[in-house]
């Protein structure tokens, strides 16, 4: 069975600072997605950022982008710029492409941004 | 934009009654389904649903059970509610494509005294 771990369970970062929230996975197979969500404080789920196993190059969105190493089973968040909005609880999830597979939760890391 | 919404965000029940969850989906996803966030625990899969009618255990079911009567409407019952029940529950819905994402409720906290 799939497992995902985020080592670190609260992290903090300046404003304006860039910080990198880790997530590793254990899967045996080659073809899956990976996924950082984010839970603000009181408010809904919602997708930060996603990546393609298959896709060599890393995802970015805006100031989130993702250090992606497949054959180390690593899926980092780097959030640059940090704003006070980005404190959070951050999950890394993981899901196989087989049609209608879960999804697997890491733990979360919860991320605060000090003015 | 798509909504998810759940019955109650809070949610305060006594020992041994029955409780009901409800989640609707506006965006005809085949996918639904319920979590349990626990600090430290993350997200733990309860039960899902791929089409009417149709459920899948999860990780952790006991204690619980679910209906999908309707396609946009899945609903978590808990027929006699216990102390170690207390948690956040969320649900999600989702295309049954591997790299379609989940879209989120706002969480139900429910307290069992």
């Amino acid at each position: 069975a799939q497992t995902v771990t985020q080592s670190q369970p609260e992290m903090s970062v300046q404003e304006a600072e860039t910080v990198t929230l880790s997530c590793t996975y254990d899967t045996s197979e080659s073809d899956y997605y990976l996924f950082w969500y984010k839970q603000p404080p009181s408010r809904q789920m919602i997708l930060v950022i996603r990546q393609e196993a298959y896709k060599q190059q890393n995802a970015t969105e805006n100031r989130f982008s993702v250090n992606f190493q497949k054959a180390a089973k690593s899926f980092s968040l780097k959030i640059s710029d940090s704003q006070l909005g980005d404190a959070a609880m951050y999950f890394c999830a993981y899901r196989n492409s087989d049609y209608g597979q879960n999804f697997v939760f890491g733990p979360g890391t919860r991320l605060s941004v000090l003015p | 934009d798509v909504k998810v919404t759940q019955s109650s965000r809070y949610l305060v029940k006594r020992t041994g009654e029955k409780v009901f969850l409800e989640c609707v989906q506006d965006m005809d996803h085949e996918n639904m389904f319920w979590y349990r966030q626990d600090p430290g625990l993350g997200l733990r899969l309860i039960y899902f649903s791929y089409d009417v009618k149709m459920k899948e255990k999860g990780d952790i079911p006991e204690g619980y059970s679910v209906s999908r009567e309707k396609k946009e409407r899945f609903s978590l019952i808990l027929e006699s509610a216990s102390t170690n029940q207390t948690s956040m529950y969320l649900c999600a819905s989702g295309r049954l494509a591997g790299g379609h994402t989940q879209y989120f409720g706002p969480g139900t906290r429910l307290t069992v005294l």
